[in-house]
């Protein structure tokens, strides 16, 4: 079964430094999406990507985070400048359609830990 | 205010019992889907089943089914035959058709179950 790939599986950066998180969604799926889960928390939507650009953006996803699809398979997420409280696991996720009734598929996530 | 409420922080269940989660959601919007996601300790979101708000039955997906009370807004998981490996936190979301991608999680129930 098809399935959303995230990379790497963890991330450990020091605050301040920049950080790329990689996700390979679905082959033929066409709406990408960031979430994050901070320790103990509810999972939180960042950001939902289509045909190259952001179509919605929660007040969470700031000037700090940026996403990007460098290629045909290939859908980042981009913290510039760290914080200790960027630390979470962020999962990429992604769906067919955007119908109610559409699941968002999500990847395993990457744990991401600012020292 | 919280769009899901899930009230039970942990719930303990017996193997091969069966166990139900509540749900239940806050909109105003006549058009939306419900979601359970499974949480296994080793972090992954899994979809496991999706009721929309317009379906005339409760969803089914072999152990897991839907109490789909509209008129309560509820749509309480069940899970039938319950396995060790059904240990996890769920996760139940929505999203409201005229309100953007983002599915909107609930804070999740911790599900034990005991041999």
């Amino acid at each position: 079964e098809p399935e959303v790939t995230q990379t790497p599986s963890h991330q450990v950066t020091q605050m301040g430094q920049e950080v790329i998180l990689r996700c390979v969604p679905i082959s033929n799926h066409l709406y990408f999406y960031w979430y994050r889960q901070i320790l103990g928390q509810k999972v939180e939507f960042l950001v939902s990507f289509y045909n190259n650009e952001i179509s919605e953006k929660s007040e969470i996803f700031d000037d700090q985070f940026s996403v990007e699809r460098p290629d045909g398979s290939n859908f980042t997420l981009k913290i510039r400048s760290t914080k200790l409280e960027d630390s979470a696991m962020y999962f990429c996720a992604s769906s067919v359609g955007t119908g109610r009734n559409q699941p968002q598929h999500f990847g395993d996530g990457t744990r991401l830990s600012i020292l | 205010a919280q769009k899901i409420t899930q009230t039970q922080p942990g719930m303990f269940v017996q193997e091969k019992e069966a166990v139900t989660l509540d749900c239940t959601y806050d909109t105003s919007d006549p058009s939306y889907g419900l979601f359970w996601y499974k949480q296994p300790s080793s972090g992954e979101m899994i979809f496991l089943i999706y009721q929309g708000s317009y379906d005339q039955q409760n969803a089914t997906e072999g152990r897991y089914s839907l109490n789909f009370q509209k008129a309560r807004k509820s749509a309480n998981l069940v899970i039938s035959a319950s396995q060790l490996g059904d240990s996890a936190m769920y996760f139940c979301a929505m999203r409201e058709a005229n309100s953007g991608y983002a599915l909107n999680f609930g804070k999740g129930t911790s599900l034990l179950v005991t041999p």
